[in-house]
């Protein structure tokens, strides 16, 4: 596997179940990301873990738990969701400048999971 | 706080004619400004970046983008579109630091055969 690949690519869940998204990169990256895509809304960002700890969390609900148990996996736990949480959940990675501090290289997304809530 | 502002949601070109998709922007210190292009129900795939040097950057698919400071923009440009070209374009901006990117909402170019 090259890229970026995250598993399931298609999620129906129920508001009282317990699910996980997956995300592996295989690009040697030390930065990882989740996204999330609603129709006719602008990509949003939900979680950045920079060499695996996370660094910014932007007003998440925390029904969302991400986990980066290292710097090529990153979960989404996702448990007792709304229907207005059915979306695209993007992950993406790039390589994170130890020596500037900055993330001025591309990043690269996954095909991502299209969760429905019912 | 960082920005875009992508003005258009649809751009429609005939095949063959030069294309134009527009982007400013609005960062504190100095941008690193990237345009990715999504294909139905596939994720984002880079295009080009602007990080410093020259305004006029080259990208993947014959695909440029001009950085204007003045007028903070960063306009994706093609000289001959193609059908293939078809698509959701995205900008988006970065003032470095370890922020992930601000998208703007994205425009839908359609390429008439």
């Amino acid at each position: 596997e090259t890229g970026v690949t995250q598993t399931p690519r298609h999620l129906v869940m129920g508001m009282t179940n317990k699910k996980s998204l997956k995300c592996e990169q295989h690009l040697g990256h030390n930065a990882m990301y989740w996204y999330k895509q609603s129709a006719k809304k602008p990509l949003e960002l939900m979680f950045v873990y920079n060499f695996k700890e996370q660094t910014e969390n932007n007003s998440v609900p925390s029904r969302f738990s991400p986990e980066c148990p290292n710097s090529s996996h990153l979960f989404l736990h996702l448990h007792t969701l709304q229907p207005e949480d059915s979306a695209l959940y993007l992950c993406a990675s790039s390589q994170f400048s130890i020596g500037t501090g900055t993330s001025a290289s591309e990043q690269f997304f996954g095909p991502g999971t299209r969760l429905t809530v019912l | 706080a960082q920005s875009v502002a992508q003005p258009e949601d649809q751009v429609n070109v005939a095949e063959g004619n030069p294309l134009t998709v527009k982007c400013t922007y609005s960062v504190s210190g100095n941008p690193y400004l990237f345009w990715y292009v999504q294909y139905p129900n596939r994720g984002l795939q880079f295009l080009l970046k602007y990080i410093t040097g020259d305004n006029l950057v080259k990208g993947s698919y014959g695909f440029e983008a001009e950085f204007n400071k003045s007028q903070t923009s960063f306009h994706l440009k093609k000289p001959s579109a193609l059908v293939s070209d078809s698509a959701l374009y995205f900008c988006a901006v970065t003032g470095g630091g370890a922020d992930g990117l601000t998208f703007g909402k994205g425009t839908h170019l359609i390429i008439q055969p």
